[in-house]
């Protein structure tokens, strides 16, 4: 079973900050936050990954508060092709991914 | 860097055939991880190897299914006498050894009828 939790869906228009936040109440020490973006008929495509705090990079930013329950993605400036499903997971180290159903992003005009 | 390959793409098969998919990973990524997705929902995790050794498999792979990779490079899925429910996508993933991350392929969209 997952071990997250996340809004099945949200809806945007394109130009806008989109926040998707991520619940892991049961995370453990050795637990890394990870996050997929995956298109209809395509695989998924790992987007960032962070353990604390802030993680940074060209596609998103990964925010992380200190107790570790949560965390949010933050996409800059959507464009419609940010429509996509987005998965957050948690991993350690080399193991199996374990997906849930992830949420839903719409991006309109 | 070509990415990860599957082959074939699509495959409609009737139902009792038997079928086979192959993994071309990344070169040099020693592991390598099959998934299966349906309609709607996540990957769910099949089987794992690190170079030529299967080290983990899921109770979703029965007996109908068996996984190699011989030479620790590319590696096969094959499903024995296949059944509507094994319809699905097949997702193969492939990391590197020294990060955890894992590289998907396209898939192969199994259909049998």
């Amino acid at each position: 079973l997952a071990k997250t939790t996340q809004p099945i869906s949200m809806d945007s228009y394109e130009g806008q900050e989109v926040n998707i936040t991520c619940s892991h109440n049961n995370i453990a020490t050795n637990d890394y936050i990870t996050w997929y973006q995956q298109f209809p008929s395509q695989g998924p495509r790992f987007i960032i990954q962070g353990y604390k705090t802030k993680v940074t990079n060209e596609v998103a930013s990964l925010f992380i508060p200190a107790d570790r329950k949560s965390s949010t993605l933050s996409l800059p400036r959507v464009s419609l092709s940010d429509t996509a499903v987005y998965y957050c997971l948690l991993n350690t180290g080399f193991q199996k991914l374990v997906f849930g159903t992830g949420t839903r992003l719409l991006v309109s005009p | 860097d070509t990415g990860v390959s599957q082959d074939p793409r699509h495959k409609i098969t009737k139902r009792g055939q038997n079928v086979t998919f192959r993994c071309d990973p990344i070169s040099e990524h020693n592991r390598l991880y099959w998934y299966r997705q349906t309609l709607g929902q996540g990957p769910e995790f099949l089987t794992y190897f690190q170079n030529e050794a299967q080290l983990e498999k899921s109770r979703l792979l029965s007996d109908r299914f068996s996984a190699e990779r011989p030479k620790g490079s590319f590696s096969t899925l094959e499903i024995q006498r296949t059944e509507q429910g094994d319809s699905a996508m097949y997702l193969c993933a492939s990391s590197p050894p020294d990060r955890g991350e894992q590289y998907f392929g396209p898939g192969t969209r199994l259909t049998v009828t």
